[in-house]
């Protein structure tokens, strides 16, 4: 139990289909991540909330879009999405700048 | 810019004594963390260090000399179950929902 639970696990789409990611926290955070995990790449940063304020986008394509309803809960919405997104997606939360406590991912194939 | 450097591999035995290398160069520095992640498992949580020096946790313990730009993960007492992914994090600023920048891990394999 990491206190980050993402859904769902494992997702397949195809380039035409329109998906959502969810993340719930239950430690209490003010601050949401979404990262890309590919093979042989470092964590990638997309999306930052804090406060529910997104902070940070990192230059991440419109196809991808974030939704933060409450200090608890974060989405990922997808569309029209490309073979190359195929990822782990990884949701975390942190207070402040402490350690950040991840989700156990999604892991996404767009076919 | 921002850059994380640390091996991409590593090799070891049960019960030996391994060390993982991080070196870093940011646009600023508040802390950096280490994380280990097992494959197809969410990364957890190993050490913090925003000081220099030692912090030793059981079996592993992380250095880091802000000087140099530089830390390592120390793990003794290998077991076969230490065989994951080492990722190096670094926060750069203090300010609240500061991303973690992460470097690319070290694979490390534990042997019999």
């Amino acid at each position: 139990e990491t206190g980050v639970t993402q859904t769902p696990r494992h997702l397949v789409m195809g380039m035409t289909n329109k998906k959502s990611l969810k993340c719930e926290q239950h430690l209490g955070h003010n601050a949401m991540y979404w990262y890309k995990q590919s093979a042989k790449k470092p964590l990638e940063l997309m999306f930052v909330y804090s406060l529910e304020e997104r902070v940070e986008n990192n230059s991440v394509p419109s196809r991808f879009s974030p939704e933060c309803p409450n200090s608890s809960h974060l989405f990922l919405h997808l569309h029209t999405l490309q073979p190359e997104d195929s990822a782990l997606y990884l949701c975390a939360s942190s207070q402040d700048n402490t350690e950040a406590f991840f989700g156990q991912g999604t892991r996404l194939t767009v076919v | 810019g921002q850059n994380i450097d640390q091996p991409t591999e590593m090799t070891a035995t049960e019960g030996a004594i391994v060390q993982i290398n991080c070196t870093y160069q940011t646009s600023g520095f508040n802390g950096l963390f280490w994380y280990q992640q097992h494959a197809g498992e969410a990364p957890t949580f190993l050490s913090y260090n925003v000081l220099d020096g030692l912090e030793e946790k059981g079996r592993f313990s992380s250095f880091l000399s802000r000087s140099k730009g530089y830390s390592y993960l120390l793990l003794k007492e290998l077991q076969m179950k230490d065989s994951a992914s080492y990722l190096c994090a670094v926060t750069p600023e203090t300010r609240a929902g500061t991303a973690l920048i992460f470097g690319k891990g070290t694979t490390l394999s534990v042997s019999s």
